[in-house]
């Protein structure tokens, strides 16, 4: 299957701080890149669906202004936790699907934000 | 609104077969994946349906019951492995292919 690479992969930072992920499709040009957040033992929650060249979507609950989504370009998409707070700490997911890639996303390793 | 059911936990030996459902009420369904994560990685796809009936792959066979809202993940010969967390997910038409998912189920695999 196709790679998506996620980085970094685990960050700690203090409170305050803005902490940006990037998210990489390395063999294939992602047209949508979505955004998940993970508490632990829970399911994945969407946060947001990123468009190249375009807005993000974000879903209902996400503060937008919080969660900054940049997807400048077919391969790379990012993620900025502004003023983080420890509340914000967890694992952060993003998956990527292609131009005519109508069914599967595929994941990213995942990072895992710590705020103290 | 979506509505996706799966139990919390399960636990099979080794060597079983063990099935996991999945329940789910959508709007404008398209279609259901099964995910397997394993704790603090991001999610291996495993099985992707559209259409009602049962798909076959491996040790790992996928169903679906478009009219009954119902999947479920059929894992044989279970191995050690096999222990982590497993999660149903569904896409809708029109919403750009985003997964929802489940509650996803805990799946411990004992000797």
């Amino acid at each position: 299957g196709a790679v998506v690479s996620q980085h970094p992969s685990w960050v700690i930072c203090k409170s305050g701080t803005s902490v940006k992920i990037e998210c990489r499709s390395l063999d294939f040009q992602a047209t949508t890149m979505f955004w998940y957040r993970q508490f632990p033992k829970q399911s994945l929650m969407l946060m947001a669906t990123s468009n190249e060249g375009s807005k993000a979507t974000y879903e209902q609950g996400v503060e937008k202004d919080k969660f900054l989504i940049n997807h400048a370009s077919l391969t790379l998409s990012t993620l900025t936790v502004t003023s983080a707070h420890p509340e914000d700490s967890s694992f952060y997911i993003c998956s990527a699907r292609g131009t005519g890639r109508t069914t599967e996303a595929f994941f990213g390793q995942g990072t895992r934000l710590t705020v103290v | 609104g979506q509505n996706i059911d799966q139990p919390t936990e399960m636990t099979a030996t080794e060597g079983a077969i063990v099935q996991i459902n999945c329940t789910y009420q959508t709007s404008g369904f398209n279609g259901l994946f099964w995910y397997q994560q394993h704790a603090g990685e991001a999610p291996t796809f495993l099985s992707y349906n559209v259409l009602d009936g049962l798909e076959e792959k491996g040790r790992f066979s996928s169903f679906l019951s478009r009219s009954k809202g119902y999947s479920y993940l059929l894992l044989k010969e279970l191995q050690m492995k096999d222990s982590a967390s497993y999660l149903c997910a569904v896409t809708r038409g029109g919403g750009g292919n985003k997964l929802t998912f489940g509650t996803g189920t805990q799946l411990k695999v004992e000797l």
